[in-house]
């Protein structure tokens, strides 16, 4: 097993800007989620994808969206991004049904 | 609408004085309650996963243990090391996403 790996580790962008994010998924991993934690706050879902479609999506505006690639990776794309984007964003990834979900060391995404 | 409470939202202890964490949640329908460390900066790092009320699990110094209302996480005779924030989170059915109370703040002092 190789976990899951985010990158970058940190990102500084300006308001108005557009940022992608990544994550490579452990292999045989089908489902990945992405969360958006605040500081002081737990995580907050995103979306959600299965075999590369998106299944489950939390309170997050169109601007925020998404991809799952067959490797196993996917990404975060957030458009026009605001002050209160900045967060730590967090990919997991399951081998679905009740498995457990494996989370990256996230993403520190600071918006100026 | 599905819910997750944890308290207190910080707890300081002494290194060897036993306490408990709670979570209370709201679901239709549980699948799964898990348990994680958090580390500052870093992602959330898997624990424990609870079923069914009545179910219990232990990993060193920590055990989980599971209601039909409520989960606890007991910490006994804690360590500096044991020093991190806990999450507790839900999943109503199978393949959904996990639902995350904000989490409780751990200081163990030596």
């Amino acid at each position: 097993e190789t976990g899951v790996t985010q990158s970058p580790t940190h990102l500084i962008k300006t308001r108005g800007q557009q940022v992608t994010l990544r994550c490579s998924s452990q292999s045989g991993h089908n489902t990945v989620s992405w969360y958006q934690q605040a500081l002081g706050q737990g995580p907050q879902f995103i979306f959600q994808y299965y075999r590369e479609e998106e299944n489950g999506r939390g309170n997050f505006p169109p601007r925020f969206s998404g991809l799952q690639f067959p490797n196993y990776s996917s990404e975060l794309n957030v458009n026009a991004l605001e002050l209160d984007d900045s967060a730590l964003y967090l990919c997991a990834s399951s081998m679905g049904g009740s498995y457990g979900y494996t989370f990256g060391s996230g993403t520190r995404l600071t918006v100026v | 609408e599905d819910q997750v409470t944890q308290s207190p939202e910080a707890l300081r202890l002494q290194e060897g004085e036993s306490s408990s964490l709670n979570c209370s949640y709201t679901v239709s329908g549980l699948r799964g309650l898990f348990w994680y460390r958090q580390d500052p900066g870093k992602g959330p790092e898997f624990l424990f996963t609870l079923y069914s009320a009545g179910e219990e699990k232990e990993k060193e110094r920590l055990k989980a243990t599971l209601t039909k209302k409520e989960s606890f996480l007991h910490i006994t005779a804690p360590k500096p090391e044991d020093s991190a924030t806990y999450l507790c989170a839900v999943q109503a059915r199978a393949g959904t996403a996990l639902i995350f109370g904000k989490g409780t703040t751990l200081s163990v002092s030596s």
